[in-house]
């Protein structure tokens, strides 16, 4: 199957500050890559589409200014938690669909912990 | 849009029985199902899936079936082994549609 790499795998950081994790797809190219939030013991709920060379969709709820979204190449889509708070820590997933065959491929998820 | 259920939450087996876990999907556009696997901490995995022009399918010891005039679809796992324990999330979309949307999970729990 194809490969999703995220990173870093898991942050800890400081109320206030932002971070970015990264998405790539090592080995095809992605014009749309999915974010999703996982709280433990819950499903996957998306929190925004994103796509190669234009702005991100984002599902209702989430904040977009929040939650920035960058998809600057085919293969690369970051997500920055902007001004982190202890609410948003949580599992954060990617993935990306190959071609047109409709699986999804996942990163291995980076666990967020906001003290 | 679409919205997924999946039951039960949680599913406690004895090793070598059967499981099966079910979800159904309000949208009839959806034509594309895949169930995926998750260990604690880890990605979700592909297990298998089922388009709508098919009524079952099965990869060894994992079936789906697929009912598109009720919009249920089954996951069915025989012989049931510990490395099955985990949890199984089912999920619809339309095929090339942008979003997957997923069930609540189920929790496998296979007892030796």
């Amino acid at each position: 199957g194809a490969v999703v790499s995220q990173h870093p795998s898991w942050v800890i950081c400081k109320s206030g500050t932002s971070v970015k994790i990264e998405c790539r797809s090592l080995d095809f190219q992605a014009t749309t890559m999915f974010w999703y939030r996982q709280f433990p013991k819950q499903s996957l709920m998306l929190m925004a589409t994103s796509n190669e060379g234009s702005k991100a969709t984002y599902e209702q709820g989430v904040e977009k200014d929040k939650f920035l979204i960058n998809h600057a190449s085919l293969t690369l889509s970051t997500l920055t938690v902007t001004s982190a708070h202890p609410e948003d820590s949580s599992f954060y997933i990617c993935s990306a669909r190959k071609g047109n065959t409709g699986e999804l491929f996942f990163g291995e998820g980076s666990r967020l912990t906001v003290l | 849009g679409e919205n997924v259920e999946q039951h039960p939450s949680t599913l406690s087996v004895q090793e070598g029985d059967s499981a099966v876990i079910k979800c159904t999907y309000s949208d009839s556009a959806s034509n594309y199902f895949p169930w995926y696997k998750q260990e604690l901490g880890k990605r979700p995995q592909l297990i298998i899936d089922i388009r709508s022009n098919v009524g079952e399918k099965k990869d060894q010891r994992i079936a789906v079936t697929l009912n598109k005039t009720a919009k249920h679809f089954s996951l069915h796992i025989t012989e049931t082994q510990p490395e099955d324990s985990a949890v199984y999330f089912c999920a619809a979309t339309q095929r090339g549609a942008q979003k997957l949307v997923f069930g609540q999970g189920t929790r496998l729990t296979i007892n030796p």
